[in-house]
């Protein structure tokens, strides 16, 4: 019972440097999501997926880039990081059905110095 | 503008007591709602689904209602216990678009007092 899974759970960066965070959902869900959590602020969507090879963005995109080539994989690029994308991100998947619930990842904590 | 509020960040209440935690919406359509749990260091866990044409929702100690003309979701916790103690979050599932996409309030949390 994977679930999804968010590689990895922590990381530290230098202000430039880039990353790739990788998330793995093995219940074959059509949806992907990424979203980050800052405090007092909520999950705000980056970017969300509807199936393999689509990508869209969400309500905080600029900075990030991301790609769907497998439909378990969602991937979450940080070219040229910044402090501002110190958070903790997390990655969540759900069916194509109306309504169903969303299953999160356990987070990765990034920090931007 | 858009905008999603749950009540104060913070609600401490005695074990044994129901507590009562609100999500109030400006500006949305919401084809339901949804509350999760979120654990410090983990990710949230769904607890609860209501669509727009639902009053109130039951599972075990949890109920959720809705009022899509107050704009107002109030969820539940009866005979709290201290294991209750988490940060509540309350997301509203929009009906346009083609992804299912959750817009989160910035969560409420709850510590039961032993």
């Amino acid at each position: 019972n994977a679930g999804v899974t968010q590689t990895p759970k922590f990381r530290v960066l230098k202000t430039g440097q880039s990353m790739t965070l990788l998330c793995a959902q093995d219940m074959n869900h059509e949806y992907m999501y990424w979203y980050r959590q800052d405090p007092g602020m909520g999950l705000r969507l980056i970017h969300y997926s509807v199936g393999e090879g689509t990508t869209a963005k969400g309500e905080v995109p600029d900075g990030y880039n991301v790609s769907r080539l497998k439909k378990q994989n969602f991937l979450l690029g940080l070219e040229s990081a910044a402090p501002s994308q110190t958070s903790v991100y997390f990655c969540a998947s759900s069916t194509r059905t109306g309504g169903t619930e969303a299953f999160f990842g356990q987070g990765t904590r990034l920090t931007v110095v | 503008s858009q905008k999603i509020e749950q009540n104060s960040e913070a609600l401490n209440i005695q074990e044994g007591k129901t507590a009562t935690l609100t999500c109030n919406y400006t500006n949305y359509s919401p084809a339901y709602l949804q509350w999760y749990r979120q654990d410090p260091g983990r990710g949230p866990v769904f607890l609860l689904l209501i669509r727009e044409n639902e009053k109130e929702k039951r599972k075990e100690r949890l109920k959720v209602t809705f009022d899509t003309t107050l704009k107002q979701s109030l969820f539940h916790i009866t005979a709290s216990q201290p294991a209750d103690s988490a940060t509540y979050l309350c997301a509203l599932g929009l009906s346009s678009g083609s992804a299912r996409q959750l817009t989160f309030g910035s969560g409420t949390q709850l510590t039961v007092l032993p």
